[in-house]
């Protein structure tokens, strides 16, 4: 079955303690990203990747990292997570970017991780 | 900067009716318009997408409707279900080198039976 999995999808945490958000898609798509939704903010973009080894910021990075050493993972890394990053996360990939032209590629998303941060 | 809303944020109606969602954004130089469903505990389906050439697309019940010179798009569920309760949310692809998708807050849409 095609699907973006995410691990953990619950996790409750303190300030400071580092910790990891993993991300897997099985369709051999090349463009992913993170978001985190927050009440009335909508869906905002984290970073995003074109490719391994091709990572950029989106909207708001800060307190962020993320590589992609693997075409199927895009780990999404908070080294001291801070309460204001308590939110809900969702991890996303497409087969290419959102882009003009006349193939418009379907974002599948991941079930999402809520992130408790104390 | 782009600015994406939708109004209402909440919404209740019986069973069968037929509604409208709404969502506008503040630049009219996108590429296409999406609207995702969101269900408690899952992560976003797309429902449909409409290029910035098209006026409209329909699957099934759903239709939506764009009109980029105004700044709005509708989506349009007829014969509502119970089983249409979820999160609805409009995105855009913003017209120019960006490679992300700029979400609304969403509309909650609740089907009573």
């Amino acid at each position: 079955e095609a699907q973006v999995t995410q691990n953990p999808r619950y996790l409750i945490t303190v300030t400071g303690k580092k910790l990891t958000v993993t991300c897997s898609q099985n369709m051999n798509h090349e463009y992913m990203s993170w978001y985190r939704q927050d009440p009335g903010l909508g869906l905002r973009q984290i970073y995003y990747s074109m490719n391994v080894e091709v990572t950029d910021k989106g909207d708001v990075p800060e307190g962020y990292k993320v590589s992609r050493k693997e075409k199927r993972n895009f780990p999404l890394i908070l080294e001291s997570p801070s309460p204001n990053q308590t939110s809900l996360y969702f991890c996303a990939s497409s087969l290419k970017p959102p882009g003009p032209g006349p193939r418009v590629e379907t974002q599948y998303f991941g079930p999402g991780t809520r992130l408790l941060v104390l | 900067k782009q600015e994406v809303t939708q109004i209402p944020a909440a919404l209740s109606v019986p069973e069968g009716e037929n509604l409208v969602l709404n969502c506008s954004f503040t630049d009219s130089a996108i590429y296409n318009l999406q609207w995702f469903r969101q269900d408690p505990g899952k992560g976003l389906t797309s429902l449909l997408l409409i290029q910035s050439s098209q006026r409209e697309q329909t699957s099934g019940r759903l239709n939506a409707s764009l009109d980029k010179s105004s700044g709005r798009s509708t989506l349009y569920i007829a014969a509502s279900q119970p089983g249409d309760s979820a999160t609805y949310l409009c995105a855009v692809h913003q017209g120019d080198s960006s490679y992300k998708l700029i979400f609304g807050s969403g509309t909650r849409l609740l089907v009573r039976p």
